[in-house]
């Protein structure tokens, strides 16, 4: 069965820090990785996803995640946090079947201070 | 293009009522997931629809049910409500049904169940 774990209710960083939100993952089959992040009262907004090749990927407002394999992991990075980056994160999988169907972890609080 | 839309944005309902929720897609966006968010389960995959048609369906009781028309748009309801169905109800799209796409959600309608 799929899963995703956030083993992180909460992570604190100071502004201009970098930050680290981690997700692992179970899945059988080619792993599609997803992160999301949501503010207060609104829908979730797609951060950046990885299907195959480079392992450190690109995405929206500066985040980056990276990718590997061996550890199954899928931490989500910024090099310098802003205090607006304050929200809820989630990672989500799919396995490589035909379906959007996501699987979620439980989500991680990310609070910057300044 | 203008997003996912969602209505209502908020419901009250009580015990034993049913609830009809409305979801539209980005325009040409075929494909309509909705998921489930309460703070102890966290994001759950309700059911996904494409042309039409069911192609998934989380753990839910027969109590929710959904369906799709030819425009694309989506509904779900929940039939004799509890009060364990207060939640946030996402809805969520992509162009097609496909591991690889991400999805694009709403801000979500907020049910109350008193």
């Amino acid at each position: 069965a799929q899963s995703v774990a956030q083993p992180e209710d909460q992570v604190n960083v100071a502004e201009g820090n970098p930050l680290t939100v981690k997700c692992t993952y179970s899945v059988s089959g080619n792993p599609y990785l997803f992160w999301y992040v949501q503010y207060p009262n609104r829908g979730l907004q797609f951060l950046l996803k990885y299907i195959t090749g480079d392992n450190l990927v690109k995405g929206s407002y500066g985040f980056e995640a990276e990718f590997n394999k061996s550890q199954t992991s899928f931490h989500l990075k910024k090099p310098s946090a802003l205090v607006s980056d304050s929200a809820l994160y989630f990672c989500a999988v799919r396995d490589s079947s035909n379906t959007g169907k996501l699987i979620f972890g439980q989500g991680t609080t990310l609070q910057v201070k300044p | 293009k203008a997003g996912v839309t969602q209505t209502p944005r908020y419901l009250i309902k009580t015990r034993g009522q049913q609830v009809t929720l409305s979801c539209s897609p980005i325009s040409g966006h075929r494909s309509v997931s909705w998921y489930q968010q309460t703070p102890g389960q966290g994001l759950q995959f309700l059911f996904e629809y494409f042309s039409e048609t069911q192609r998934n369906k989380g753990n839910f009781p027969g109590r929710f049910s959904g369906r799709q028309f030819s425009n694309s748009r989506s509904e779900m309801n929940v039939s004799t409500l509890e009060l364990g169905d207060s939640a946030l109800y996402l809805c969520a799209s992509s162009p097609v049904v496909s591991g690889r796409n991400e999805q694009f959600f709403g801000p979500g309608t907020r049910l109350t169940v008193l």
